[in-house]
This record gives C-alpha cells, sequence and structure tokens, in this order.
C-alpha cells in the first residue's frame, strides 16, 4: 500500500524557516517524481513545487523561488521542503503527493495527509 | 500560467441524479487534466488523468471528457458518499494550475 507521511508543520514566526519532511513506503520510491502542493484555509489547491525522480532537476512556482527547496533522500525513501523566509501568505496544509507522468502530462496519484504551517507572529 | 476557470461553483444534486462539472483552460492542454474529489479534512483523491483515464479502484460512475481547452466530469448516478469538493488540474506546463473547485453536496 502506498503511503505518504508528512511531518514538521507548526506555527513559526514570519521571516523564519521550518522544514517539512515526507515518508514514503509501499512503492519504489527512487522510480518517481515527487512534488508538494498546498491549500490555504479554506481554499483551492495550488502545486508549490516537484523534484524529478533521480533529484536532478527542480521545479517551483514563481511565489516561492529563492525562498523554497524541494530537496530528495532516495536511500531513506524521504522528500523534503525547505521553506526560508516564510511569509503570512505561505499559511496553508501542505501535502506531498507522487507525480505521474504518463506521456506529455503530469497527475498527482497518491497524496499524503498533509501537514499544517501557520506563519505568524 | 494556464488558467482553469471550473463551472460551477457549487451544486446539489439528488440521489441517482447525473451530475456535470466543466472546467475550461485558457489554451490547449493536449488531454492533461486530472480530476480529483476532496472530502473534508482530507487530502485529494485522483479520480480521472489524462481527461478520461479512470484511476484504479474509482467508481466506474465517474468518467471524465473533453479536449483542447474544454473538460468535464460526470456522475452518472449520484451517491450519498460522492459529497464533496471537487478540482481540476492541467499537467501539461509548470506551474500546475488547479482549478477553483466545485462544492457538490446531496439535494
Amino acid at each position: 500500500e502506498v503511503q505518504l507521511v508528512e511531518s514538521g508543520g507548526g506555527l513559526v514566526q514570519p521571516g523564519r524557516s521550518m522544514k517539512l519532511s515526507c515518508a514514503a513506503s509501499g512503492f519504489t520510491f527512487n522510480n518517481y517524481d515527487m512534488a508538494w502542493v498546498c491549500q490555504a484555509p479554506k481554499k483551492g489547491l495550488e502545486w508549490v513545487a516537484t523534484i524529478s525522480y533521480d533529484g536532478s532537476s527542480t521545479y517551483y512556482r514563481d511565489s516561492v523561488k529563492g525562498r523554497f527547496t524541494i530537496s530528495r533522500d532516495n536511500a531513506k525513501s524521504t522528500l523534503y521542503l525547505q521553506m526560508d523566509s516564510l511569509r503570512s501568505e505561505d499559511t496553508a496544509t501542505y501535502y506531498c503527493a507522487r507525480e505521474r507522468y504518463p506521456g506529455i502530462t503530469s497527475h498527482f496519484d497518491y497524496w499524503g495527509q498533509g501537514v499544517m504551517v501557520t506563519v505568524s507572529s | 500560467d494556464i488558467q482553469m476557470t471550473q463551472s460551477p461553483a457549487s451544486l446539489s444534486a439528488s440521489l441517482g441524479e447525473t451530475v456535470t462539472i466543466q472546467c475550461r483552460a485558457s489554451e490547449d492542454i493536449y488531454s492533461g487534466l486530472a480530476w480529483y474529489q476532496q472530502k473534508p479534512g482530507k487530502s485529494p483523491q485522483l479520480l480521472i488523468y489524462g481527461a478520461s483515464s479512470l484511476q484504479d479502484g474509482v467508481p466506474s460512475r465517474f468518467s471524465g471528457s473533453g479536449s483542447g481547452t474544454q473538460y468535464s466530469l460526470k456522475i452518472s448516478s449520484m451517491q450519498t458518499e460522492d459529497e464533496g469538493v471537487y478540482f481540476c488540474q492541467q499537467g501539461l506546463k509548470y506551474p500546475f494550475t488547479f482549478g477553483s473547485g466545485t462544492k457538490l453536496e446531496i439535494k
């Protein structure tokens, strides 16, 4: 059974940093691209970042470029999101998701339960 | 960025009724369209990918269609467990973008 379990969220002050982790199991982690998707309270979904299966390529939405870093440790089957210079607008539930690429387009076939990040003084 | 316009924002349906949700992309996304269902307090669940391919384990009453910029999700016979919020997502270009969601309730 595919499982994605996020951890590391909580309350953080504006301008500070936080690192999220996502432990994967039930599939061969290093065969899949992985992503982070966020959802502000009572709002829609926003793709945040994607990392290729081997970590060689990363992609970010403009609003987090230069502040967030997606990474992975394939030996530990773990995905990370380092979030620096946090802003109040980063407040959201962050989901780890497995990305599938059957052809020329992508979708997310498994999602974690999500972890809440609240940026507030 | 590719904009995804989803409609309606909300709807209510009777048990057994057929429901259709629309999603329009701001440019051709070559069937790179996925649909997700999200229930309160839960993470999204993939229903349809590639515009019309049913994800394993998803009931056959769910179907997707469309091409170019226009796509739709159909639920052929509304069930109680189908209540939730539905999102479309384009997966052609970064940044991947989602529709604003359709809240589906039982009438």
